[in-house]
């Protein structure tokens, strides 16, 4: 079956824009979750939504949004956009309960001018 | 969840088996150990998961040691395919309650040769 589908896989913005990025799950998984991956500081959670809500949130400001709709798709919204927001934006899926792993898509990478 | 510890950098012959180290002496009773890598500009790939017993998929064998304070995550005839940055994670047992929050350390970068 598909895999994790991330759009774009590349954006360039300008300081102070705001950008979305989109991540659509492996069929029946309800949990998406976000990561941010730079050269300097590895990957780093973002947050997850599970059955449009957020379930966890990771350490970064509150330009760093996202949600999730009814059919499992998720969003994540940066605004204000600074230059060290240029980075490698991961999603990934699974099913909400039991051992079964999270799924990455192969990123947005988001550069910022 | 635990820290991990993984040798920064490892190299394999093609056809050989490449065995990569991680180590996880603070793991607790309810933590898996999973595998993951990232071939250059993909997203990571999900290798393998255990908890105490060995496991075996048509990737990768995980061995963990008895008192589960290290794992080694086997492959068993790598390929220049294979290169890659190779993660392991420790993580709580999944259940109702249980985040999807992984956390990622500098992983091993792979390099298999010719």
């Amino acid at each position: 079956k598909a895999g994790v589908t991330q759009t774009p896989r590349y954006l360039i913005k300008t300081r102070g824009q705001q950008v979305t990025l989109s991540c659509s799950p492996i069929s029946g998984h309800r949990s998406v979750s976000w990561y941010q991956q730079t050269p300097g500081q590895g990957l780093q959670f973002l947050f997850e939504y599970f059955s449009e809500t957020q379930r966890n949130k990771g350490n970064f400001p509150g330009r760093f949004s996202g949600r999730q709709f009814s059919n499992s798709r998720s969003e994540m919204n940066v605004s204000t956009l600074e230059l060290g927001d240029s980075a490698l934006y991961l999603c990934a899926s699974r099913y909400r309960q039991g051992r079964q792993p999270q799924h990455f898509g192969d990123g947005t990478r988001l550069s910022i001018l | 969840d635990a820290k991990t510890t993984q040798p920064t950098s490892m190299d394999c012959a093609e056809g050989r088996a490449a065995n990569l180290p991680c180590n996880h002496s603070t793991i607790s009773g309810n933590e898996y150990v999973y595998w993951y890598r990232q071939i250059h500009s993909q997203g990571p790939q999900y290798i393998i998961h255990g908890l105490k017993n060995n496991e075996t998929n048509e990737m990768a064998s995980l061995i963990i040691t008895e008192d589960r304070k290290s794992s080694t995550l086997i492959l068993p005839h790598a390929t220049l395919r294979d290169t890659a940055v190779y993660y392991c994670i420790v993580r709580n047992l999944p259940g109702s309650s249980n985040t999807g929050k992984l956390i990622f350390g500098q992983g091993t970068t792979l390099q298999v040769k010719p």
